[in-house]
């Protein structure tokens, strides 16, 4: 079975400040992990991925994300936000031992609100 | 740039009808998905789709839902006798072939279904 939890619904940051949005997850075997943002009224839109390799990644748009396997933990994070960058955000997990098709499991989602 | 296009945009439907949403997935893409939201909630996995049969679905694609690639391009997701708890947003997604579970997922934009 795979979970992940993104344990704040939103995140309040002023333009300019760093922020980070938090995600842990759980899998059986090694995890593949993903972050996509939503704006209003659309579907989902991919942001970064960690598959393997450098615990560091960079996506679209300046995000970044870093893997901590002791931690089981994905956060999102961006050194100076920007109020375009207000959102939803979801984090996302695969079983890389899995076999199939690739199912994602997504978490709850966290709003990013970004005020000038 | 390719994307995945979904029809309609909104489908209103009155309970106990049938309902296909129809999605074009991107065209060199070998994965296929539906996922549903409904408002305010999670993104929920419903059914995966590869070499022409569901390779791994939810416990909530039961028996009134069904998948279809019928020809090419479409690939549609049918409610047989649809449910007011069935009022979500669906999205549909693909991604690329290779090792499955490494590729994001491209979503359209969604289609509502609102049930009467």
């Amino acid at each position: 079975a795979q979970s992940v939890a993104q344990p704040e619904d939103q995140v309040n940051v002023a333009e300019g400040n760093p922020l980070t949005v938090k995600c842990t997850y759980s899998v059986s075997g090694n995890p593949y992990l993903f972050w996509y943002v939503q704006y209003p009224n659309r579907g989902l839109q991919f942001l970064l991925k960690y598959i393997t390799g450098d615990n560091l990644v960079k996506g679209s748009y300046g995000f970044e994300a870093e893997f901590n396997k002791s931690q089981t933990s994905f956060h999102l994070k961006k050194p100076s936000a920007l109020v375009s960058d207000s959102a939803l955000y979801f984090c996302a997990v695969r079983d890389g031992g899995d076999t199939n098709a690739g199912k994602s499991t997504f978490g709850d989602g966290t709003t990013l609100t970004v005020k000038p | 740039e390719p994307e995945v296009t979904q029809t309609p945009s909104h489908q209103v439907t009155q309970m106990g009808q049938e309902v296909i949403l129809r999605c074009v997935p991107i065209s060199n893409h070998l994965y296929f998905y539906w996922y549903r939201q409904i408002l305010g909630q999670k993104v929920e996995f419903l059914v995966s789709f590869y070499n022409n049969e569901i390779s791994e679905k939810s416990e909530i694609f039961d028996d009134q839902f069904s998948v279809e690639r019928p020809d090419g391009s479409n690939f549609t997701l049918k409610i047989r006798s649809t449910k007011l708890e069935d009022s979500a947003m669906y999205f549909c997604a693909s991604s690329e072939g290779g090792l499955a579970g490494i590729n994001e997922q491209f979503f359209g934009p969604g289609t509502r279904l609102t049930v009467l």
